[in-house]
């Protein structure tokens, strides 16, 4: 089946440091890629939506300069948390959707923790 | 906007059979979906099932789509110790084709 990879798994940072987080789809090519959010206990909260070769579509209430999204290649997109701050603490995660029956695949998903 | 509702929460004993409902309210929904999450992990896809069907059977796996109702629900039969996660429903928005999530069933299963 279609996998998608995460990295890093896990990253603990300084507050006022930025943290980028790349996903990519291992055999296959994802021409949208979306990045969620998620609280301890609740369910995803859809980021944005990323398309190869285009600028990222973020979801109301989501400061774009503060989480940029790259999606470079047809099997990566990178979100990068800038000036982190212990709020930004979250599991994010990214999934892939293969043409046809809009199939999304997820990451195993970044514990992120800003100290 | 469109919604999706799932109860929190269920317990079964191993061997049983576990069902998870769900509704939703997007009518243009053409994919409706299971996935399962299993703690500090991504979701997993599990099934999904178009809207044109009412039935469709994986494994231990079947699903059932009433339209009318917009109701869909997930059965596992033979619950073992190891399908303890969160199960997540969700649909695809008709106009943005964006996933929209329920909040996610527990299922805790009791050896």
């Amino acid at each position: 089946g279609a996998v998608v990879s995460q990295h890093p798994s896990w990253v603990i940072c300084k507050s006022g440091t930025s943290v980028k987080i790349e996903c990519r789809s291992l055999d296959f090519q994802a021409t949208t890629m979306f990045w969620y959010r998620q609280f301890p206990k609740q369910s995803l909260m859809l980021m944005a939506t990323s398309n190869e070769g285009s600028k990222a579509t973020y979801e109301q209430g989501v400061e774009k300069d503060k989480f940029l999204i790259n999606h470079a290649s047809l099997t990566l997109s990178t979100l990068t948390v800038t000036s982190a701050h212990p709020e930004d603490s979250s599991f994010y995660i990214c999934s892939a959707r293969v043409r046809g029956p809009y199939e999304q695949y997820f990451g195993p998903g970044t514990r992120l923790t800003v100290t | 906007g469109e919604d999706v509702e799932q109860s929190l929460f269920l317990s079964v004993r191993e061997g049983d059979s576990s069902v998870i409902n769900c509704t939703y309210t997007d009518s243009s929904s053409t994919y409706l979906y299971w996935y399962k999450q299993e703690p500090g992990a991504g979701l997993q896809l599990l099934t999904y099932i178009f809207s044109n069907m009412d039935m469709k059977q994986d494994q231990r796996l079947t699903v059932l789509l009433n339209k009318k109702d917009k109701h869909l629900s997930l059965r596992i039969a033979d619950t073992q110790t190891g399908d303890s996660a969160i199960y997540f429903c969700a649909e695809v928005d008709g106009n943005t084709g964006k996933l929209i999530f329920g909040q996610g069933t527990t299922l805790q299963v009791k050896p």
